[in-house]
């Protein structure tokens, strides 16, 4: 069984440009979830995507958009990007919404703006 | 909607010796109650979770107890080892399947 997968490892951008982020999801789990983790704080939760849909937003702009593919992976995109997006980008991945099983983390892209 | 605290924000405990970290929530919908841990460079490991129809469960040398009339509910780690020094998160949630609510997190320091 394969675990939860993240690319790139480590990205510099500057302020303005676009990103993309991308995520495997764990053998046979269909939902995957995107956090932010800003240095020396808990995750904070951007959406999450469930067989092909969005499910659920957290607090975070337009400009953080997602999407997810029939195999279940799943990419993050960051428009305009800025200073303040500096951070460790997670995903999660679980089987089903409402009683479906826990979520399982992948190692993170650590994004750092310039 | 949710909001969880934790505490403490740093914890430092010699080696045998048992920590206790304890997390508060507002949200009474909240049904599920995962607790991580994250090592330096790693992403969040799941430790250990318990969801509201229990009020304590335990694996091996970790334990967990939720108070759902009072909405806190706190990790319990006996016999510690340098190993478990690492950044604990709590967090709340409706189900294991939506979206997490973190804590702040606790930094664990076992001095051996």
């Amino acid at each position: 069984e394969t675990g939860v997968t993240q690319s790139p490892t480590h990205l510099i951008k500057t302020r303005g440009q676009q990103v993309t982020l991308r995520c495997s999801s764990q053998s046979g789990h269909n939902t995957v979830s995107w956090y932010q983790q800003a240095l020396g704080q808990g995750p904070q939760f951007i959406f999450q995507y469930y067989r092909e849909e969005e499910n659920g937003r957290g607090n975070f702009p337009p400009r953080f958009s997602g999407l997810q593919f029939p195999n279940y992976s799943s990419e993050l995109n960051v428009n305009a990007l800025e200073l303040d997006d500096s951070a460790l980008y997670l995903c999660a991945s679980s089987l089903g919404l409402a009683g479906g099983t826990e979520q399982f983390f992948g190692p993170g892209t650590r994004l750092t703006v310039l | 909607g949710e909001n969880v605290e934790q505490h403490p924000s740093t914890l430092s405990v010699q080696e045998g010796d048992s920590a206790v970290i304890k997390c508060t929530y507002s949200d009474s919908a909240s049904n599920y109650f995962p607790w991580y841990k994250q090592e330096l460079g790693k992403g969040p490991q799941l430790i250990i979770d318990i969801r509201s129809n229990v009020g304590e469960k335990k694996d091996q040398r970790i334990a967990v107890t939720l108070n759902k009339t009072a909405k806190h509910f706190s990790l319990h780690i006996t016999e510690t080892q340098p190993e478990d020094s690492a950044v604990y998160f709590c967090a709340a949630s409706p189900n294991a399947g939506n979206m997490l609510t973190f804590g702040g997190g606790t930094r664990l320091m076992v001095k051996p």
